[in-house]
């Protein structure tokens, strides 16, 4: 059973276009995390957001941690082909010091020139 | 910068084979993990460790082992590889402490005939 459910699975549009992608559970996290992952790389971290109602941005991307920390949010303003990859969502239950997270199946995003 | 290296990017390999994956963190980072990543499934955690000679079962531990003799290293062993272990391989390190961020090798791509 999969613990954070991630929509759209396939995005697919044009430069300069904007978009959301959305992870959602029914369980609450202590911390959310997002990753994006390039063909034939591991993936990289791009922001963690830990506080309900919590905004990050980062240059044209927006990040947004639910107000019962069970969803989050990413957008993408204005996209550009170098934003083609894979986004990840994770979440981190009952925070252990482990770090043990729990995955997302993931966002294949293209932005066409 | 975290390197976190494994030891090949593709193995092809026979079913009843012995296989052996290999990372290495150069961080002193305390947790280790290993994911399968498969398409639409995201990252499944098999195994993780978070100190020496310690270990704990991830999501999908069925088929593999691990070994953690050495801070820096942290081994995955298929002890009968079979054709449904045909998948991604990631390696990620994280300091410990909580609001870790993990840090992913790029990957072992393991084909099983």
């Amino acid at each position: 059973t999969q613990l954070l459910e991630q929509s759209p699975q396939f995005l697919s549009i044009q430069e300069g276009e904007n978009l959301t992608v959305y992870c959602n559970s029914s369980s609450v996290f202590s911390s959310l995390q997002w990753y994006r992952q390039e063909p034939g790389e591991g993936p990289v971290l791009l922001v963690t957001v830990v506080t309900g109602g919590e905004v990050k941005k980062l240059k044209r991307l927006t990040f947004q941690f639910g107000d019962a920390r069970k969803d989050s949010s990413l957008h993408i303003t204005a996209a550009q082909t170098g934003d083609t990859g894979l986004y990840l969502c994770a979440g981190e239950v009952g925070g252990t010091s482990y770090g043990k997270l729990t995955f997302g199946q993931g966002t294949i995003l293209t932005v066409h020139p | 910068d975290v390197k976190v290296t494994q030891s090949s990017r593709y193995l092809v390999k026979r079913t009843g084979e012995k296989v052996f994956l290999e990372c290495v963190q150069d961080m002193d980072h305390e947790n280790m993990f290993w994911y399968r990543q498969d398409p639409g499934l995201g990252l499944r955690l098999i195994y993780f460790s978070y100190d020496v000679k310690m270990k704990e079962k991830g999501d999908i531990p069925e088929g593999y082992s691990v070994s953690r003799e050495k801070k820096e290293r942290f081994s995955l062993i298929l002890e009968s590889a079979s054709t449904n272990q045909t998948s991604m391989y990631l390696c990620a390190s994280s300091p410990g402490g909580g609001l870790d961020t993990q840090y992913f090798g790029p990957g072992t791509r393991l084909t099983v005939l």
